[in-house]
């Protein structure tokens, strides 16, 4: 069974840093691509960033572009996202995503297959 | 940044309706679309990806189309289970991006 348990979240301030982590199992882990995704309270979802299976290729969403760095160790099949400088829009559960896509003739399509439970995290003074 | 908006961003249907919600891309993303439910309080689920292939174990009663601009997901009869906010997702270029949702409540 896939499992994916994320940890990490808590109560920061306002320009503090965070790093979050996700452990996965019950497949391969180094032979997928992994993401992160958030959800403010109450809002719709917000795709952070991704992370190709040898890491080689890494994207982030504008909003956090300079203040986060995503990871992965395959040998201890985890996955990592270090935030810095908090904000207080960065407060939102923050999901570990598998994706399970594929190149076709086009590109290449992202999709996430599985998700974590997802780990809060508030940036409040 | 390609920008989704779905519609309506809300509805009410009783079990047994036809219902379709739609999604519109800022600009075309052939079918790199794909489609998600995510009841209350839970994780989100996909059900759809490539606008029209139904994910291992979904119900056959939920189908997407479309192709370009412009998609929808179709519930062909709604069941209780089925009540919850549904997402589109552009995976055509990065940032990938998510429409506002529509929520599918009990009338």
């Amino acid at each position: 069974e896939v499992q994916l348990v994320e940890s990490g979240g808590g109560l920061v301030q306002p320009g503090e840093s965070l790093r979050l982590s996700c452990a996965a199992s019950g497949f391969t882990f180094s032979s997928y691509a992994m993401n992160w995704v958030r959800q403010a309270p109450g809002k719709g979802l917000e795709w952070v960033s991704y992370i190709s299976r040898s890491s080689s290729t890494i994207y982030y969403a504008d909003s956090v572009k300079g203040r986060i760095t995503i990871s992965r160790d395959n040998a201890k099949n985890s996955l990592y996202l270090q935030m810095n400088s908090l904000r207080a829009e960065d407060t939102a559960l923050y999901f570990c995503v598998r994706d399970r896509g594929y190149y076709d003739s086009s590109g290449y399509l992202f999709y996430f297959d599985y998700w974590g439970q997802g780990t809060l995290v508030t940036v409040s003074s | 940044d390609i920008q989704m908006t779905q519609s309506p961003s809300s509805l009410s249907a009783s079990v047994g309706d036809r219902v379709t919600i739609t999604c519109r891309a800022s600009q075309s993303i052939s079918n790199y679309l794909n489609w998600y439910q995510q009841k209350s309080g839970k994780v989100p689920k996909l059900l759809i990806y490539a606008a029209s292939s139904l994910q291992s174990g979904v119900p056959s009663r939920f189908s997407g189309s479309g192709s370009g601009t412009d998609f929808t997901l179709t519930i062909s009869s709604l069941q209780p289970e089925d009540f919850a906010t549904y997402y589109c997702q552009q995976s055509y270029s990065t940032p990938l991006t998510f429409g506002g949702g529509t929520k599918v409540e009990i009338k």
